[in-house]
């Protein structure tokens, strides 16, 4: 049973490129969140997206923005990437309305470094 | 505005020993409270949760213990062992809400062989 992967591990932008990380959600899971986690500190909600939609939203600017696509998968994308934006962006999968509700498997994360 | 407090931000223990975490939170409408495990370069991990309609949940070495009147709840680790080595973050969330975890800013602990 493949859990939550995510990719590219690594990559490395510069300010004000535009980056896309990917997602593939835990077998059977049908919800994708996006976190991000700066160094030293707690994962912070970006956003959700259930049925290829945002159903809920963080504290970010609309630089963030996501897809999901009807593979349950999903993208997250960055625009005009600042040096904060450098961080480890995880990704959490879910089933809406599974026994275990509120459980979210995470991925190992990709970590952007902005230069 | 951080919801959710969690302290230490770091602590040593012997192996053998109780490592203990706690959390306190601000939010009411919170219905479920998990602990995370993550190791360095790794994605957080569920280690255990509960739910506010219980006091106290075990699963092996690791208990939480939760006070829905103080609205903190505590993460102990018995017998602590070296490969327990990791940050842990407590979170919580609201299912009405989606789910959404709002994460403690976690505590580093390492055990000493």
């Amino acid at each position: 049973d493949a859990g939550v992967t995510q990719s590219p591990t690594h990559l490395i932008k510069t300010r004000g490129q535009q980056v896309t990380l990917r997602c593939s959600p835990k077998s059977g899971h049908d919800t994708v969140s996006w976190y991000q986690q700066a160094l030293g500190q707690g994962p912070q909600f970006i956003f959700q997206y259930y049925e290829e939609e945002e159903r809920q939203r963080g504290n970010f600017p609309d630089r963030f923005s996501g897809h999901q696509f009807p593979n349950y998968s999903s993208e997250l994308n960055v625009n005009a990437l600042l040096l904060g934006d450098s961080a480890l962006y995880l990704c959490a999968s879910s089933l809406v309305g599974g026994s275990n509700t509120g459980e979210l498997f995470f991925g190992e994360g990709s970590r952007l470094t902005v230069l | 505005q951080q919801q959710v407090k969690q302290s230490p931000q770091s602590l040593i223990v012997q192996k053998g020993g109780i490592s203990i975490i706690n959390c306190a939170y601000e939010n009411t409408a919170f219905d479920y409270f998990p602990w995370y495990q993550q190791f360095p370069g790794k994605g957080p991990a569920l280690l255990i949760a509960i739910r506010p309609d219980v006091s106290e949940k075990k699963e092996g070495r690791f208990t939480i213990s939760f006070n829905k009147s103080a609205k903190q709840f505590s993460l102990h680790i018995m017998d602590s062992q070296p490969g327990d080595s990791a940050t842990y973050f407590c979170a919580a969330s609201n299912a009405a809400a989606g789910n959404k975890l709002t994460f403690g800013g976690g505590t580093r602990v390492l055990v000493k062989p």
